[in-house]
């Protein structure tokens, strides 16, 4: 099956920084990449995702980039805020059928203002 | 409109209680359904899916099981609870927005086993 490697586990950074985090997978089927954000006593929800036919996506201070080859995809935070501070999730899937995502550990990202 | 529900939102139960934690998904028809928890604030754990009525996969063996006794109901049982069940329990459904792949996910429900 499907494993996924999260790093790191936690990072800290002090606002207007940037802040990467980034994930391997094992099955080269595997065809969507969603990233998923979780803030303190809340459930996660998705920030953005990639599909496998394309090699990044950005959405204003957010960016995924995929590399298929190597099979690993990373999220970019540009400007980070206090904000965004939470646990952030990568994941991923074969869409279509009976779609069951694999999840990363998890990284939690603290924001110092 | 099309939202997914879950309760309730927050559960002290003794050792050796049953639990019922319910999960319904509106808007949508035969969507895929997941029960997943966390402990320790961190990593979501898959406990089960459901791609239809009846139709529950388990991804780790345990006290717990879960029922879809109808299309858009999720429940999540134990006869008797252990202390490590203790978690946020989390139910989500892929049926939203179309089966774009993105899972939903309901507001948790926090579960204190003492």
């Amino acid at each position: 099956g499907e494993n996924v490697e999260q790093h790191p586990s936690t990072l800290s950074v002090q606002e207007g920084d940037s802040a990467v985090i980034k994930c391997t997978y094992s099955d080269s089927a595997s065809n969507y990449f969603p990233w998923y954000k979780q803030e303190l006593g809340k459930r996660p929800q998705l920030i953005i995702d990639i599909r496998s036919n394309v090699g990044e996506k950005k959405d204003q201070r957010i960016a995924v980039t995929l590399n298929k080859t190597a099979k690993h995809f990373s999220l970019h935070i540009t400007e980070t805020q206090p904000e965004d501070s939470a646990v952030y999730f990568c994941a991923a899937s074969i869409k279509g059928g009976s779609y069951i995502p694999t999840f990363g550990r998890g990284t939690s990202l603290i924001v110092h203002p | 409109s099309q939202t997914i529900h879950q309760w309730p939102a927050t559960l002290v139960q003794p050792v050796g209680s049953p639990l019922s934690l319910e999960c319904t998904v509106e808007g949508t028809s035969n969507p895929n359904l997941y029960w997943y928890r966390q402990a320790a604030g961190r990593g979501l754990q898959l406990l089960f899916y459901s791609v239809g009525i009846g139709q529950i996969s388990s991804e780790v063996p345990q006290n717990l099981s879960a029922s879809r006794p109808q299309d858009r109901q999720f429940i999540l049982s134990s006869k008797k609870l252990l202390l490590s069940d203790s978690g946020f329990y989390l139910c989500a459904t892929s049926g939203l927005a179309g089966n774009t792949g993105e899972l939903f996910f309901g507001e948790g429900s926090r579960l204190t086993v003492l």
